[in-house]
């Protein structure tokens, strides 16, 4: 099976731009959950898609958000950006089903902001 | 909502020897301890998990230890290898909640010498 596939893999973007990173989750999982990577503050959760549907968010401000398709592909937008925007961003996806997850993650997009 | 702290930050071991990483969370509902490894450049991977129900779980040379009273849970590899460098992060999520979110630990760098 296919991992799951984050694009762009990089990208450059100026201060009060806004940007849409995608994510292809592996095959038959339904659910996708973003995280936010920097050197300071880890590994954090932005949010989860179950079916199209949000199903739990992380504490971040409203220019983050996210949709997910019907095809169980998911974007992350964030609008306004700032200096501080710059990170990894990781998808994860998993079967999203009762129980434990695992969550599964693509490579990531690397963010930078100018 | 959860927390949880990981240490140490930064551990260095000789090749052979084994290393221990301690994490503690806040939620008692809590239910799932996933350990991802991270090298560099790379996305975090799956390396072990465990469920609450479960207080041990061996895989080759990895261990993960849970004590729910204490809300502590472990990490332990022996005869390290040079290739076992990497990040390692510990996280903690309550799998009853519709989307289920990982909370992380800030990670904890190994490096192995041979």
């Amino acid at each position: 099976k296919a991992g799951v596939t984050q694009t762009p893999r990089y990208l450059i973007k100026t201060r009060g731009q806004q940007v849409t990173l995608s994510c292809s989750p592996i095959s038959g999982h339904r659910s996708v959950s973003w995280y936010q990577q920097t050197p300071g503050q880890g590994l954090q959760f932005l949010f989860e898609y179950f079916s199209e549907t949000q199903r739990n968010k992380g504490n971040f401000p409203g220019r983050f958000s996210g949709r997910q398709f019907s095809n169980s592909r998911s974007e992350m937008n964030v609008s306004t950006l700032e200096l501080g925007d710059s990170a990894l961003y990781l998808c994860a996806s998993s079967l999203g089903g009762g129980g434990a997850p695992p969550l599964h993650f693509g490579n990531g997009t690397r963010l930078t902001v100018t | 909502g959860e927390n949880v702290e990981q240490h140490p930050s930064t551990l260095s071991v000789q090749e052979g020897d084994s290393a221990v990483i301690k994490c503690t969370y806040s939620d008692s509902a809590s239910n799932y301890f996933p350990w991802y490894k991270q090298e560099l450049g790379k996305r975090p991977q799956l390396i072990i998990d465990i469920r609450s129900n479960v207080g041990e779980k061996k895989d080759q040379r990895i261990a993960v230890t849970l004590n729910k009273t204490a809300k502590h849970f472990s990490l332990h590899i022996t005869e390290t290898q040079p290739e076992d460098s990497a990040v390692y992060f510990c996280a903690a999520s309550n799998t009853n909640q519709a989307g289920t979110a990982l909370i992380f630990g800030k990670g904890t760098t190994l490096s192995v010498s041979s």
